[in-house]
């Protein structure tokens, strides 16, 4: 079966430093992708970040990084120089195209709380 | 305007009402799909949709029903509420794509059952 998971489910750290979030993924699929979402307190659903099983180099946005270790199956995010607003549930997320059914499978997510 | 916008974006309703959550989407996107998030388990999907005549189950599709009125619209109901279907419901839309294609959320609906 598919599966996410997300062993952290509540992380802090100090503003201005950097902060992993971990994910592990289970598939027996060769194609995939993998997603991060930031849910901040008001609840909208915002992307962050994607990688695909195929490419060989970590996928960076800015601040956010992905550490990809494909034959661990994990895909944990990296949040360099954190800040007050990055305090949010972070979630990690994985897509498989399988069968024409591109559905999006969730982790139980990581509440991020940064201190000043 | 949002590209996914759910209405109502709250609502409390009684035991055994019938409730129905609307989804619409100005993407132009095939895709569309519910899904409910409880706490400690994240989101996990209720149903799916990839054209007006293709409607599919999720992993937690008991005591949910569908409707795809038209590619931009998909309404969630619930025939009977109860109370252990409180929680936040999102709808999503993506385009017919491969394992990069990114979802697209609208704001929530978050629904009381009293």
């Amino acid at each position: 079966a598919q599966k996410i998971t997300q062993t952290q489910p509540g992380m802090f750290v100090q503003e201005k430093e950097a902060v992993t979030l971990d994910c592990t993924y289970d598939t027996s699929d060769q194609s995939y992708g993998l997603f991060w979402y930031k849910q901040p307190s008001s609840g909208e659903m915002i992307f962050l970040i994607y990688q695909g099983s195929y490419d060989e180099q970590n996928a960076t946005e800015g601040r956010y990084s992905l550490n990809f270790q494909k034959a661990r199956k994990s895909a944990n995010l990296v949040i360099s120089a954190s800040q007050l607003g990055d305090s949010a549930m972070y979630f990690c997320a994985m897509r498989r195209p399988r069968g024409g059914y591109n559905k999006l499978i969730f982790g139980a997510g990581t509440r991020l709380a940064v201190h000043p | 305007d949002a590209d996914v916008t759910q209405t109502p974006r709250n609502r409390i309703t009684k035991t055994g009402k019938r409730i129905m959550l609307e989804c619409s989407q100005t993407k132009g996107h095939d895709r569309m799909y519910w899904y409910r998030q409880d706490p400690g388990l994240g989101l996990r999907l209720i149903y799916y949709s990839f054209d007006v005549k293709d409607i599919n189950k999720g992993e937690i599709s008991d005591g949910y029903s569908v409707s795809r009125q038209a590619q931009a619209k998909f309404s969630l109901s619930l025939e009977s509420a109860i109370p252990n279907q409180t929680a936040l419901y999102f709808c999503a839309t993506s385009a017919a794509g491969t394992e990069s294609t990114e979802a697209f959320f609208g704001q929530g609906t978050r629904l009381t059952v009293v």
